[in-house]
């Protein structure tokens, strides 16, 4: 059974890197598409962007030119980084898999999710 | 790309019936949407995808028979009948745009599902 595995700070000065990864753990990675989500405190789900197994990405334009989606498929991780955090960027991150992008199934495994709190 | 508009709460009794729904904005009308359940203090969890033809695919795992989708013109469905109070929960819908040059999903603001 596929699970993610996720880890990262938790908390964050402004200004700094945010910086989170994700390994996936008893299936495949190639084939699909790897997702970032987040979700400020009491607020609803964000999707930052995601990366393929061949390391095509695509960013959420309101984050495009903070953040950075990168995969090693030779350790079956992904990660996020996104600069220059402010208290608007806290929020718990989740990493999930979207096995057929466009497709059927959604996101359909989800990581454990990482509280991210910015604060000076 | 898509704006998807969700209600904030709906509530219902327990073993009454409950639709949500998530209204697409003008000119996404052949768009599919899927819904996440999210439970107090979890992650979301994939329920199901639906377009204008009812179900794409299949359920989420574990998704129960009580869960069934409609959709119909801007507005895509979740309803739960018979509802239990493992179902309070809030409830997403999500949609992906791919401009061929571009691609991006979108969240709707989520409806706050109370059991009475």
């Amino acid at each position: 059974q596929v699970q993610l595995q996720q880890w990262g700070a938790g908390l964050l000065k402004p200004s700094e890197t945010l910086s989170l990864t994700c390994a996936v753990y008893g299936g495949s990675f190639s084939g699909h598409y790897w997702k970032w989500i987040r979700q400020p405190p009491g607020k609803g789900l964000e999707w930052i962007g995601e990366v393929n197994y061949g390391g095509s990405t695509n960013y959420n334009p309101s984050l495009k030119s903070r953040v950075t989606i990168s995969v090693d498929m030779s350790k079956n991780q992904f990660s996020l980084k996104l600069n220059s955090v402010t208290a608007a960027d806290t929020a718990v991150y989740y990493c999930a898999r979207d096995p057929e992008r466009g497709g059927a199934y959604g996101f359909d495994i989800w990581g454990q999710g990482t509280m991210v709190t910015v604060s000076s | 790309q898509p704006v998807l508009t969700q209600p904030p709460s709906a509530s219902a009794s327990l073993g009454a019936s409950v639709t949500l729904t998530c209204t697409l904005s003008s000119g996404y009308s052949n768009y599919e949407v899927d819904w996440y359940q999210q439970r107090p203090g979890k992650g979301p969890r994939f329920v199901m995808r639906v377009g204008t033809g009812g179900i794409v695919g299949s359920k989420g795992d574990g998704i129960p028979d009580r869960f069934s989708v409609l959709g119909s013109g801007l507005n895509r469905y979740l309803t739960i009948k018979n509802i239990q109070e493992e179902d309070e929960s809030d409830y997403h819908c999500g949609a992906d745009h791919d401009s061929g040059s571009n691609f991006v999903y979108v969240f709707g603001t989520g409806t706050k599902v109370t059991v009475l």
